[in-house]
């Protein structure tokens, strides 16, 4: 069984603060999906990453891949109340157990920007 | 362009009974899969179609089967409810089938059991 851990579960700092939020496997993964969900709703996709080493800026949002394709991270400048939300990442094409099982999640990190 | 919609947004359906969901893709796209989001967990994986036939499968008993019509729609089907299926059911749709490829995922269906 293939797993993400994601840390921190919970995260919850001001305005204007940087923060880095993690995922980590002990499978490779032939890409890496992060996705941000509002409550009720279904996530959004913010980004993927497909090389190992591979680093995608979006705006404030920095995200890697890690050279090993066994973790991702994802870095936020100058944190706006609009970040608020449950951050998710989530690998495809999983090698190690052997073939792909749709995509793996973590459980999240759970964001709040305090104005 | 349409994004992935679901139906219906909210159920509540009693123990014992069956649900059907429906969800309709992304244009353009011929892949579809299912995922179950219980409060407070990340999405898990339940299966996925293409070609109107299930190609992959996560770890879900056989109460949860599913089905793709020509045009791409697909429906998910749970039988003999459990308390435990309430959760979020997420539809996502892709190009490609497999893991490797970007996922739009529709807004969901809120399932209650009572």
């Amino acid at each position: 069984t293939q797993l993400l851990e994601q840390s921190p579960q919970f995260l919850s700092i001001q305005e204007g603060e940087n923060l880095t939020v993690y995922c980590n496997s002990s499978s490779v993964f032939s890409s890496l999906q992060w996705y941000r969900q509002e409550p009720g709703e279904g996530p959004v996709l913010l980004v993927t990453v497909v090389t190992g080493g591979e680093v995608k800026k979006l705006k404030r949002l920095t995200f890697q891949f890690g050279d090993a394709r066994k973790d991702s991270s994802l870095h936020i400048t100058a944190a706006q109340t609009g970040d608020t939300g449950l951050y998710l990442c989530a690998g495809g094409g999983a090698w190690s157990g052997g073939g792909a099982d749709g995509l793996t999640f973590g459980k999240g990190t759970h964001l709040i920007i305090q104005p | 362009d349409a994004g992935v919609t679901q139906s219906p947004t909210h159920l509540i359906k009693t123990r014992g009974q069956q649900v059907t969901l429906r969800c309709s893709p992304k244009s353009g796209h011929d892949t579809v899969s299912w995922y179950q989001q219980a409060l407070g967990q990340g999405p898990q994986f339940i299966f996925q179609y293409y070609e109107e036939e299930e190609r992959q499968r996560g770890n879900f008993p056989d109460r949860f089967s599913g089905h793709q019509f020509p045009n791409y729609s697909s429906e998910l089907n749970v039988n003999a409810l459990l308390l435990g299926d309430s959760a979020l059911y997420l539809c996502a749709s892709s190009l490609v089938p497999g893991g490797a490829t970007e996922a739009f995922f529709g807004q969901g269906t809120r399932l209650t059991v009572v």
